[in-house]
C-alpha cells in the first residue's frame, strides 16, 4: 500500500534560518503530492502541491519538487519566520476517484526569534 | 475559503452516549471524507463518501458510522462514545476540478469523559 515518511521533530530553528523538511513516499502508481500546514488550534491548510514528476510547488516562500527517481517531496524555505511555526504534513493521493490522502505523521516546526 | 464547515467545533460527552458530527460543503463536490487526528498517528481515514448514500470504510472505522443523504452534508456518528475516541475530527472534500486537491474543515474537538 501507499505510505509517507517524514521527520516528526520537533524541529527548532532560529528566525531567518534555512528550512528543509524531508518527505519520502511509497506508492503503487503515480500520485499527486501535497504539503499541508496546521497552525495551533486550527485545521489543515493546503500549502502547496505537485501533480507529476519534476513539478515544483510553491507558496508563501515554501517550495517542494516532485522527485520520482528518489520518491521524495522535500519542503524548503530560504528564510523562516516565527509565524511559520506550525505542524507540516506531507501527503499523497493516487488521484482520481474516491481515493483520499495518505499522510505522514507530521513535523512540528518551532521558529525562535 | 474552501466552503466546508464542521459542527460542533468543540464537544464534551460522556462514555456510552451517541455523538454526531456534521460536515457541510457548499461546493457540490462528490467526494467527502472523515479523518481523525491523534498525536503520533497523524491523520487517519475513518470513512469516506463517493456520492449520496454511497459510503465506505477507511482504516479506522470501528465504532463509527456515516450517512450522506444530501451532497452537501456528511455526518459522522459515534454510536457509543468511548474514551479512545477522544480526538480531533476533520472533514474534507475533494475538488476534482482542481487537480484532485482535498480541502479540510476547521476540525471538531471531541472529548469523551
Amino acid at each position: 500500500g501507499n505510505s509517507v515518511t517524514q521527520m516528526e521533530g520537533p524541529v527548532t530553528l532560529s528566525e531567518e534560518a534555512f528550512l528543509t523538511i524531508n518527505c519520502t513516499y511509497t506508492a503503487t502508481g503515480y500520485p499527486s503530492l501535497f504539503w499541508y500546514v496546521q497552525y495551533p488550534g486550527e485545521g489543515l491548510q493546503l500549502l502547496l502541491k505537485a501533480t507529476k514528476a519534476d513539478d515544483k510547488g510553491s507558496n508563501k516562500g515554501f517550495e517542494a519538487t516532485y522527485r520520482k527517481e528518489t520518491t521524495s517531496f522535500h519542503l524548503e524555505k530560504g528564510s523562516v519566520q516565527v509565524s511559520d511555526s506550525a505542524v507540516y504534513f506531507c501527503a499523497l493521493s493516487e488521484g482520481g476517484g474516491a481515493d483520499g490522502l495518505t499522510f505522514g505523521k507530521g513535523t512540528h516546526l518551532i521558529i525562535q526569534p | 475559503d474552501a466552503g466546508i464547515t464542521q459542527s460542533p467545533r468543540h464537544k464534551v460527552t460522556e462514555t456510552g452516549t451517541p455523538v454526531t458530527l456534521r460536515c457541510h460543503q457548499t461546493e457540490n463536490h462528490r467526494y467527502m471524507y472523515w479523518y481523525r487526528q491523534d498525536p503520533g498517528h497523524g491523520l487517519r481515514l475513518i470513512h469516506y463518501s463517493y456520492g449520496v448514500k454511497d459510503t465506505d470504510k477507511g482504516e479506522v472505522s470501528d465504532g463509527y458510522s456515516v450517512s450522506r443523504s444530501k451532497t452537501e452534508d456528511f455526518l459522522l456518528t459515534l454510536e457509543s462514545a468511548t474514551s479512545s475516541q477522544t480526538s480531533v475530527y476533520f472533514c474534507a472534500m475533494k475538488d476534482s476540478y482542481s487537480g484532485n486537491t482535498i480541502y479540510f474543515g476547521e476540525g471538531s474537538w471531541l472529548t469523551v469523559v
